[in-house]
């Protein structure tokens, strides 16, 4: 069966400080791959998704990035964190014909 | 990009009752239909889903029903228990990407 993980489960950092989140897939081939960020009661915002390896699309704007290294790694990095960048970061994920996402247990990041 | 409402934003039911929670969205290429349940704390679970060539599905106590030519889905939750209690987003697909809406929250008081 497939499984998701995300680490690490909790974060706090300074600001301007750098950031990494991983997220890794297991038992599934060359899934889709999102990362989300969800404020505090908030909706879940889309900010990067990839269907393939070194494929990453951009849905908003911001000082975060995404990579996708190997095939069920996908990586969320910022080099300098704002205050606002504090939230739930979650990753999903899909398969590659298939529309159902489903999401890992996700990052909680507070930047102070 | 796909403009996707919830309504409503809250919601408060007595136990027992029925609970309905309505998303409109713009994009008519949209051809899958998902609501997802978030407890607090939780990552997002999907509890059930519905493609654009049927109209209505349905799992026990929660159904969806799809209106395509009106470009609105429903999720009805029946015989509400406390447990139901979360917060509730529907996401219907744009391509590789599903559009959440800022989602209902579910209160269902004993």
């Amino acid at each position: 069966s497939q499984t998701i993980h995300q680490w690490p489960a909790t974060l706090v950092q300074p600001v301007g400080s750098p950031l990494s989140l991983e997220c890794t897939v297991e038992g599934t081939s060359n899934p889709n791959l999102y990362w989300y960020r969800q404020a505090a009661g908030r909706g879940l915002q889309l900010l990067f998704y990839s269907v393939g390896i070194g494929q990453i699309s951009s849905e908003v704007p911001q000082n975060l990035s995404a990579s996708r290294p190997q095939d069920r790694q996908f990586i969320l990095s910022s080099k300098k964190l704002l205050l606002s960048d504090s939230g739930f970061y979650l990753c999903a994920w899909s398969g590659a014909l298939q529309n159902e996402q489903f999401f890992g247990p996700g990052t909680r990041l507070t930047v102070l | 990009g796909e403009n996707v409402e919830q309504h409503p934003s809250t919601l408060s039911v007595q136990e027992g009752d029925s609970a309905v929670i309505k998303c409109t969205y713009s994009d008519s290429a949209s051809n899958y239909f998902p609501w997802y349940k978030q407890e607090l704390g939780k990552r997002p679970q999907l509890i059930i889903d519905i493609r654009s060539n049927v109209g209505e599905k349905k799992d026990q106590r929660i159904a969806v029903t799809l209106n395509k030519t009106a470009k609105h889905f429903s999720l009805h939750i029946t015989e509400t228990q406390p447990e139901d209690s979360a917060v509730y987003f529907c996401g219907p697909n744009s391509g590789y990407a599903l559009n959440f809406g800022k989602g209902t929250s579910l209160l269902v008081t004993p």
